[in-house]
């Protein structure tokens, strides 16, 4: 069974611009989660879709948003690019509806410049 | 709020000796899962251990095994035979029995020296 995919793995934008990361989960998993890894803050949780709805959601500006195909696939878009959001965004996808363990893609590395 | 707290956060082993990294969490809830995911230099995270906080029984993967000391709210990883493999970025995490959010320690790097 194929693992959780992300596209693009790299990208580089300039502040301002906005940017959207693409994430397809492992088949038959209805839950993606979006998390932003960084030198100084960890991982932080982003958000969560399940079955097309966000459920969850962390302390991140509303530049940060996303959405969730009927396919499960799953997009993050941030917009007004500052530099602190270089980061390494990592999806993951899980299979039981809640509180089990997640499958994480590659992630994407995003720069800002 | 729950927190993680991985109190080391660099660590080195011999190729075929046992480590044991160690994280406490914080939380109100009485059940819950506990995860110990491993990061290795591709960055790809890999799930290495899941605990169930109802379950008494210590989880146990070949090589890794956990000491789940819950009134101590203590999740610790024990790696035996460590190999030049396991030389990673550890973080231990912590998932809510309704919820889909993990809260991540902030890692221990973990390096096997041949």
């Amino acid at each position: 069974k194929a693992g959780v995919t992300q596209t693009p793995r790299y990208l580089i934008k300039t502040r301002g611009q906005q940017v959207t990361l693409s994430c397809s989960p492992i088949s038959g998993h209805r839950s993606v989660s979006w998390y932003q890894q960084t030198p100084g803050q960890g991982l932080q949780f982003l958000f969560e879709y399940f079955s097309e709805t966000q459920r969850n959601k962390g302390n991140f500006p509303g530049r940060f948003s996303g959405r969730q195909f009927s396919n499960s696939r799953s997009e993050m878009n941030v917009s007004t690019l500052e530099l602190g959001d270089s980061a390494l965004y990592l999806c993951a996808s899980s299979l039981a509806e809640q509180g089990r363990e997640q499958f994480f893609g590659p992630g994407t590395r995003l720069t800002v410049l | 709020a729950q927190t993680v707290t991985q109190s080391q956060p660099e660590m080195s082993v011999q190729e075929a000796e046992t480590v044991t990294l160690s994280c406490t969490y914080d939380t109100s809830e009485n059940n819950y899962y506990l995860f110990w995911y491993k990061q290795p230099p591709s960055r790809q995270m890999i799930l290495v251990i899941r605990q169930e906080a109802y379950k008494q029984q210590n989880a146990t993967e070949n090589r890794f095994s956990v000491n789940f000391q819950k009134a101590a709210k203590s999740f610790s990883l024990k790696i035996s035979d460590s190999q030049l493999g396991d030389t990673a970025m550890y973080f231990c995490a912590f998932i809510r029995q309704y919820g889909n959010k993990l809260v991540f320690g902030a890692g221990t790097i973990l390096r096997v020296k041949s």
